[in-house]
């Protein structure tokens, strides 16, 4: 059974810090690894999907970074506002054709 | 960007009826669209995928003849989890991969999910 390990479970930071999280993954069946933001009550919204290791993807105050061969990839936020408040969601796509998910990051971000 | 629907977004009903869940794809046309399942505190489960005109195909562990999969139209499937129990209670989502996009690199597009309460 392949495994998405996501951490920390939730974070807590002041407005204006920066912040970041981890999701491992088993390098030996990686594909893609895409992330999501997942505010409450809406539909995940897709933020990146990557492919190739040493890949770094950015959006805005957003960015990503992918390690294949050690099997993780790393979500940043620079200057954390209080929009930012959400679920992270990493999901490994594997050679099996699905998406497997991790647990999410709960980001809460006080003003 | 590409939006999809899904109705209800809450449903309570009480042990043995059956519910039926609908996503939709509003500006795309999606051949395949998956149907997971979370239960408090754990990650989104896929339970099964669904192929337009074709049968679903359903994880281990799950029951194809309690959750009824239909996929009738490039833009429409269906969940019917029959006979529901309460141990069925649990936050249902779907997702759509549209019908142009192929390779790795294509996005996943999900509801906003249906939590469902058996009494």
């Amino acid at each position: 059974i392949l495994n998405v390990e996501q951490s920390p479970q939730s974070l807590h930071v002041q407005e204006g810090d920066s912040t970041n999280f981890t999701c491992s993954f088993p390098s030996s069946n990686f594909y893609a690894l895409h992330w999501y933001r997942w505010e409450t009550a809406k539909s995940p919204e897709a933020l990146f999907v990557m492919t190739l290791n040493g890949d770094e993807k950015k959006k805005g105050r957003i960015s990503a970074t992918l390690n294949t061969k050690e099997g993780y990839s790393y979500l940043y936020i620079k200057g954390s506002q209080p929009e930012d408040s959400a679920t992270y969601l990493c999901a490994l796509w594997s050679n099996t054709g699905k998406l497997i998910f991790g647990q999410g990051t709960t980001l809460q971000v006080k003003p | 960007g590409a939006v999809v629907s899904q109705h209800p977004s809450w449903v309570i009903c009480k042990s043995g009826t059956s519910v039926k869940i609908e996503c939709r794809s509003l500006d795309f046309q999606a051949t395949t669209m998956f149907w997971y399942r979370q239960f408090p505190k754990q990650s989104l489960m896929l339970m099964a995928t669904s192929n337009e005109g074709s049968k679903a195909t359903y994880e281990q562990g799950v029951e194809k003849d309690k959750f009824l999969i239909n996929h009738a139209s490039l833009t429409l499937s269906t969940l019917t989890v029959t006979s529901a129990h309460p141990e069925d209670s649990s936050f249902y989502i779907c997702s759509a991969r549209d019908l142009v996009a192929s390779g790795r690199q294509e996005t996943q597009y999900f509801g906003p999910g249906t939590r469902l309460l058996v009494l």
